[in-house]
């Protein structure tokens, strides 16, 4: 059964500071893990990495890939209020649909 | 944003009624995915679809069914509701199976009461 686990659960921090968001995984046939942003309704896409050690970047946020020790982060530089979401991390199984395995999610709080 | 568009946004039915959510979708994507979002499970796989008519389960799927007679549209039936089933519902959509992130609705709220 593939998993995606992710931690912390939550995070408050203060704006400005920088943040790192953790997703490891075990998936069958690994293809690529995604990272999406919920705020109050539908997941949006951040990132897709599909190979080690490149780091994706938008702005101040940016995630990189570790296939050997099968974990993803993503970083938020100088957080500001409209951080404060539930971001998720998942990874495809195996087959021809992109079934999604969703992490739980890190609930990231930035007060002012 | 992708057309994906949910429907009812808001629902409270009682325990054993039939419940049928709808999608509808413009994109003439090829692939869509009904989720379930639950504090503490993150959001769970119930049914998706890869054409019309074709249809497969996914991790949760006890206790729904699907149909896809038309690209545009996917619908989700609770035949008899459980509080179980309080939950809130995704629809998510994409062009292709491999490698391709999901596009998804803004939700519907179901409360079984």
């Amino acid at each position: 059964e593939d998993k995606v686990v992710q931690s912390p659960l939550s995070l408050v921090v203060h704006e400005g500071d920088t943040v790192t968001l953790n997703c490891s995984y075990e998936v069958t046939n690994f293809r690529s893990l995604l990272w999406y942003k919920q705020e109050k309704k539908a997941p949006t896409f951040l990132f897709m990495l599909t190979s080690s050690g490149i780091e994706k970047k938008s702005g101040r946020l940016s995630s990189i890939l570790d296939k050997k020790e099968l974990f993803s982060i993503l970083n938020i530089t100088a957080t500001q209020t409209g951080d404060s979401a539930i971001y998720l991390c998942a990874s495809p199984g195996d087959g021809t649909a992109s079934k999604l395995t969703f992490g739980t999610g890190t609930r990231l709080q930035v007060t002012l | 944003d992708a057309g994906i568009t949910q429907s009812p946004r808001h629902k409270v039915t009682e325990t054993g009624t039939p419940v049928t959510l709808r999608c509808h979708q413009t994109e003439n994507h090829r692939y869509m995915y009904w989720y379930r979002q639950d504090p503490g499970h993150g959001l769970r796989l119930i049914h998706y679809s890869y054409g019309v008519k074709d249809t497969d389960k996914g991790e949760v799927s006890d206790g729904y069914s699907v149909s896809r007679s038309k690209t545009e549209d996917f619908l989700l039936t609770l035949e008899s509701a459980t509080s179980s089933q309080t939950s809130v519902y995704f629809c998510a959509i994409s062009s292709t199976g491999r490698d391709e992130k999901l596009f998804f609705g803004s939700g519907t709220q179901l409360s079984v009461l």
